[in-house]
Parts: C-alpha cells; sequence; structure tokens
C-alpha cells in the first residue's frame, strides 16, 4: 500500500524553529513536496525535493532523504502567520501527487 | 491572473440529486486534478486529467465522473450525491513536465453538503 505519515499536530513559539517530518511508503516516487494551507483556505505549494540534499527557500528549509524514505520541513523565525495546516506530497507516475494527512502547526506568543 | 476558479462556492445538495463542480484555469497548465478533503484525512486525489481529453482515477474515484473536453475546463460531476460525499472539493493544475507538476496550483474550493 502507499502512505505518509507526518505528525498531526506541533506546537511552538514565535521565533523558535520547528521541524515537521514525513516518512513515505509508496509504489513510486518522483519527489518529495511541501504545502501549507491555512484554516479556509487553499493548499499552496511551498517546496519540493527531487534528489537528497537540503533545499532552502527563504525561512523554510525542505530536506529528502529518499534511502530512508523520508524528509521533513524546517520553519525557522517562526511566525504567527504560519500557523496552518502543512501536508507533505510524493509524486507519482503520471502527475499525480498523494498527499499525507497533514500537520497543524500552532503558533503562540 | 484568476489562476483556478471553482464554482459554486458552497452548496447544499439533495441525497440522490445530481451536480457538477465546475473548475476553469487560465494558466494554460496540461495537468488537473480534483481533491477531496475531509477533516482528518488530508486531501485525497479524486480523479485527474494529464492533458485535454485524457483523464484517470485516483485513490478515491467512486461516485464520480470527470471530462477534459479542453485545455482549460475539467468539471467534477457526481451523477447521485450521497451524505459520505459531504466535503470540501479543490480541483488543482499544474505543468505536467518532470519537475513542474509538483507544484500545483489550488481553487478557492468547494464546499458542498450532501443531506
Amino acid at each position: 500500500g502507499q502512505s505518509l505519515e507526518q505528525p498531526s499536530e506541533v506546537t511552538a513559539v514565535e521565533g523558535a524553529i520547528v521541524q515537521i517530518n514525513c516518512t513515505y511508503q509508496t509504489s513510486g516516487f518522483y519527489g518529495l513536496s511541501w504545502y501549507q494551507q491555512h484554516d479556509g483556505g487553499a493548499p499552496t505549494f511551498l517546496s519540493y525535493n527531487a534528489l537528497d540534499g537540503l533545499e532552502e527557500t527563504g525561512r523554510f528549509s525542505s530536506f529528502l532523504s529518499r534511502s530512508d524514505s523520508y524528509g521533513y520541513l524546517l520553519l525557522q523565525e517562526l511566525q504567527m502567520k504560519d500557523s496552518a495546516s502543512y501536508f507533505c506530497a510524493v509524486g507519482q507516475a503520471g502527475t499525480a501527487l498523494i498527499f499525507g494527512k497533514g500537520t497543524t502547526l500552532s503558533v503562540s506568543s | 491572473t484568476a489562476g483556478i476558479t471553482q464554482a459554486p462556492t458552497s452548496q447544499i445538495l439533495a441525497a440522490g440529486r445530481s451536480m457538477t463542480l465546475r473548475c476553469t484555469q487560465d494558466m494554460r497548465h496540461n495537468a488537473m486534478y480534483w481533491y477531496r478533503q475531509d477533516l482528518g484525512l488530508g486531501l485525497r486525489l479524486i480523479h485527474y486529467s494529464n492533458t485535454a481529453g485524457t483523464t484517470g482515477k485516483g485513490e478515491v474515484p467512486d461516485g464520480y465522473s470527470v471530462s477534459r473536453a479542453n485545455t482549460d475546463d475539467f468539471p467534477l460531476t457526481l451523477a447521485s450525491a450521497v451524505p459520505s460525499q459531504t466535503s470540501v472539493y479543490f480541483c488543482a493544475s499544474s505543468d505536467s513536465s518532470r519537475s513542474s507538476y509538483n507544484e500545483q496550483f489550488f481553487g478557492p474550493g468547494t464546499r458542498l453538503t450532501v443531506l
């Protein structure tokens, strides 16, 4: 079967660093993506890793280890506006993505 | 640029009735997708289309049908709605090249309640 596992909830304070992990078990793999979704809104793309290593985009970084079927999203200098749900997604053959169930991040002051 | 539009924004539908959720994109993306989002279950793929004229089944296709007559439009039809189809439905699109398809652009969603 295909599955992606990520924590359901994470809490942190403003200015802190938080890491959201994602492990996957899929029949095909064409990269690991991360999406952000604010309450009541649409998911928006954050990052994509096709190869092992770290990708950095501003305060957000994403890491992939294909040998471990594992990746993470690292959020630095947390702000209140970062409170949202974060989804990892694995690319499949064709163009489909399989999404994890999401991690709700709550940032407090 | 509008990106992706969906209609209606929300709808209450009687069980057994049919309904078509509309989705239009203006980015000339080859690939389009329909997801449903339920609390605690994340986003689940219903159907997808890699290019106009072709469609494919996702994780939860039963009870839904799609068509892709042109690049811009990708309607989702519920032939005979059931209460378990109560959900938020998101349409998305992406460039279908190998590296680009992982970046999907989502519409604002349609909140459907089936009673």
